[in-house]
């Protein structure tokens, strides 16, 4: 089953803008749109954003999400030391009948 | 408070059987579609099964696809995972998580099993 494409890592500054890039195709991310998780080493995932560009409460408003066609975006401003995690995407895909998830993007701060 | 908690995770030779169950509380399991993800050491998250809220669908990814069973008790609060024929590459912490708005909201700690002879 094919995933979702992200870049394995992503390099910024303090105090910098990321953003991070999750592609599929017309049955999951251009269809469904995507969610965003992030996962601190050692811990569970937890979710940033759904339906695109919607946050959980508690979520910080430095980050927001978007989609262009197939891809789906995550920007976060005003980079901390805790943004340093990784990043996935997810999103069910109507043509097989599966969640697919990119392989994670590492950021770095 | 709103919580997931697994458990049956351990080490268990090629071929064998495990059995994973998820307690879940703080929320109406009932109403929720409930999922089970896994991690292999080092790696990034594969999703492994769904159950719907009312047990009548259910979707497996094609490497766990004739093995694996997932299942969910609503009268307990708790989803299980019968793991049959496994392998050495199920070796993974698994978590059990909740589907909710289109996006796997909460999460578990995870339990960790491991494949090997």
């Amino acid at each position: 089953q094919a995933g979702l494409t992200q870049p394995p890592s992503v390099s910024k500054g303090l105090r910098q803008t990321a953003t991070l890039t999750c592609t599929g195709n017309s049955n999951n991310v251009g269809n469904q749109g995507a969610a965003w998780l992030q996962q601190h080493q050692g811990h569970p995932p937890k979710l940033l954003s759904y339906r695109n560009n919607n946050r959980p409460s508690g979520i910080s408003e430095r980050l927001s999400a978007s989609r262009s066609g197939n891809t789906a975006s995550l920007t976060i401003t005003g980079l901390q030391p805790e943004d340093e995690a990784d990043y996935y995407c997810s999103a069910w895909d109507s043509a097989l009948s599966v969640w697919v998830f990119g392989g994670g993007t590492k950021l770095t701060v | 408070q709103v919580q997931l908690v697994e458990s049956g995770g351990g080490v268990v030779q090629p071929g064998r059987s495990l059995r994973l169950s998820c307690a879940a509380s703080g929320f109406t399991f009932s109403n929720f579609a409930m999922h089970w993800v896994r991690q292999a050491p080092g790696k990034g998250l594969e999703w492994v099964a769904h159950i719907s809220y009312h047990e009548i669908n259910e979707h497996y990814a094609d490497s766990v696809k004739g093995r694996f069973t997932i299942s969910r008790d609503n009268s307990k609060n708790t989803l299980f995972l019968q793991m049959d024929s496994l392998r050495p590459e199920d070796t993974a912490v698994y978590y059990c998580t909740c589907e909710s708005l289109d996006a796997f909201d909460i999460w578990g700690q995870g339990t960790m099993v491991t494949v090997s002879s």
